[in-house]
């Protein structure tokens, strides 16, 4: 198993573009989540998805959106990307009360 | 380089010394505990996790106590090694089932070899 996978490892954006966070996972996890990490604040939720279908926001979803068409792939989307949101940003997934699992991370930079 | 783990409170550790890593926790509704570690621009790996009907669980090297009395939860490493070095989280479920993760801020953990 690959575990999960995100992509890009690294991107820069100019205010105001938009782009999609790519996260998938091979493990057959119902729930997946994004997480964005910034100094000092530890990992956030952004949105997460109890399944195919169903997606629901976590603590700080302004400005991003998802969906969840398949079970194993949980895009993140920036409409009109902010300095605010130059951020790592991490994806993750597990079954039932399992184990968490995180992806290596995409750091972001908008400028 | 890295920019995660800024102003994150630090321990440091002679190797082969023990450390340990405290968390308090604010939801006497939580009931499932857990420990990850994350190295310098990686995701955080599970280290451990303890339930809310226990309040001992040891791993390899890797020890968690949970307090609910006072919503305390540490992880203890025995025999720290220079493998250890990270920045380390505690998170908490806080209602049963499928719901989210709530993390904390994190502490680094610095061995001096």
């Amino acid at each position: 198993n690959a575990g999960v996978t995100q992509t890009p490892k690294f991107q820069v954006l100019k205010t105001g573009q938009s782009m999609t966070l790519q996260c998938a996972q091979d493990m057959n996890h119902e729930y997946m989540s994004w997480y964005r990490q910034d100094p000092g604040m530890g990992l956030r939720l952004i949105h997460y998805s109890v399944g195919a279908g169903i997606t629901d926001q976590g603590e700080v979803p302004n400005g991003y959106n998802v969906s969840r068409s398949t079970t194993e792939d949980f895009p993140l989307r920036l409409l009109s990307a902010a300095p605010s949101q130059t951020s790592v940003y991490f994806c993750a997934s597990k079954r039932g009360e399992g184990e968490q699992y995180f992806g290596p991370g995409t750091r972001l930079t908008v400028t | 380089g890295e920019s995660v783990g800024l102003h994150l409170p630090t321990l440091s550790v002679q190797e082969g010394d023990n450390s340990i890593i405290n968390c308090a926790y604010s939801n006497s509704a939580s009931d499932y505990f857990i420990w990850y570690k994350q190295e310098s621009g990686k995701g955080p790996q599970f280290i451990i996790d303890i339930r809310s009907n226990m309040d001992k669980r040891q791993g390899q090297r890797v020890t968690v106590l949970l307090n609910k009395t006072v919503k305390h939860l540490s992880l203890q490493i025995a025999a720290t090694q220079p493998g250890d070095s990270a920045v380390y989280f505690c998170a908490e479920r806080r209602n049963s089932g499928n719901t989210p993760l709530v993390f904390g801020k994190g502490t680094r953990l610095s061995v001096i070899a």
